[in-house]
């Protein structure tokens, strides 16, 4: 198994630009994470799916970040417009339905100039 | 919600065990004790979890107190792999959020 599989890696983009991270979670996880990790705040869950639907957003910063999962296989995180605070490591995480453990993806460490 | 409190360091040598402690004086009964560590620039990965009883895994092992409020994991010989953040986090269900504190920096010396 190939594991979270996250896309891209590293991502630097000017202030105001869109972003679009991308996520591929573990074949068969009905739970889909997106946390982000900044030195100030640490690990922060931003959004949740279980079964491609959004269970919580209240961790989703602003109205600039959005997430969807149009299906079992895929996933991703906007933010519009981009802003330098939103410079951080945004993990992508999956756990099946009945297990505690949630396997986590490499992230994407973005950086907005 | 119970919280927990981790040391913000530790150093140990290499091959010798650690021991890793975590306080949650206010933990229910329900709660599961869960332990997932951050290799550098790495994502966090999943290490052990416990209810009451002591558990073992191929990672490491996890001592609960008899009382639940306190838990220790320990690494039975510390490798240079092992320095990491190690998180322990309380969990009723598998459906809780998994809420991340700062966590326990281990520096492993060779």
């Amino acid at each position: 198994d190939a594991g979270v599989i996250q896309s891209p890696r590293h991502e630097v983009t000017e202030m105001g630009q869109e972003v679009t991270l991308r996520c591929k979670p573990i074949s068969g996880h009905d739970y889909l994470f997106w946390y982000r990790q900044t030195m100030m705040r640490g690990l922060e869950l931003l959004i949740y799916f279980n079964n491609n639907v959004p269970i919580d957003d209240s961790g989703m910063p602003e109205d600039r970040f959005s997430a969807k999962m149009p299906n079992a296989s895929f996933s991703t995180l906007k933010i519009q417009p981009s802003e330098p605070r939103d410079s951080a490591v945004y993990f992508c995480a999956s756990r099946p339905r009945e297990e505690y453990e949630q396997y986590f993806g490499p992230g994407t460490r973005l950086t907005v100039t | 919600d119970a919280k927990t409190t981790q040391p913000n360091s530790m150093e140990s040598n290499e091959e010798e065990p650690v021991h890793l402690p975590c306080n949650h004086s206010t933990i229910s009964g329900t709660d599961y004790i869960h332990w997932y560590r951050q290799l550098p620039s790495q994502g966090p990965e999943y290490v052990i979890h416990g209810l009451t009883s002591n558990v073992n895994n191929r990672m490491a092992s996890l001592a609960i107190a008899e009382d639940r409020k306190s838990s220790t994991l320990i690494l039975h010989r510390a490798t240079l792999r092992d320095a990491a953040v190690y998180y322990c986090i309380l969990l009723k269900t598998s459906y809780d959020k998994v809420i991340f504190g700062p966590g326990t920096s281990l520096s492993v010396i060779p």
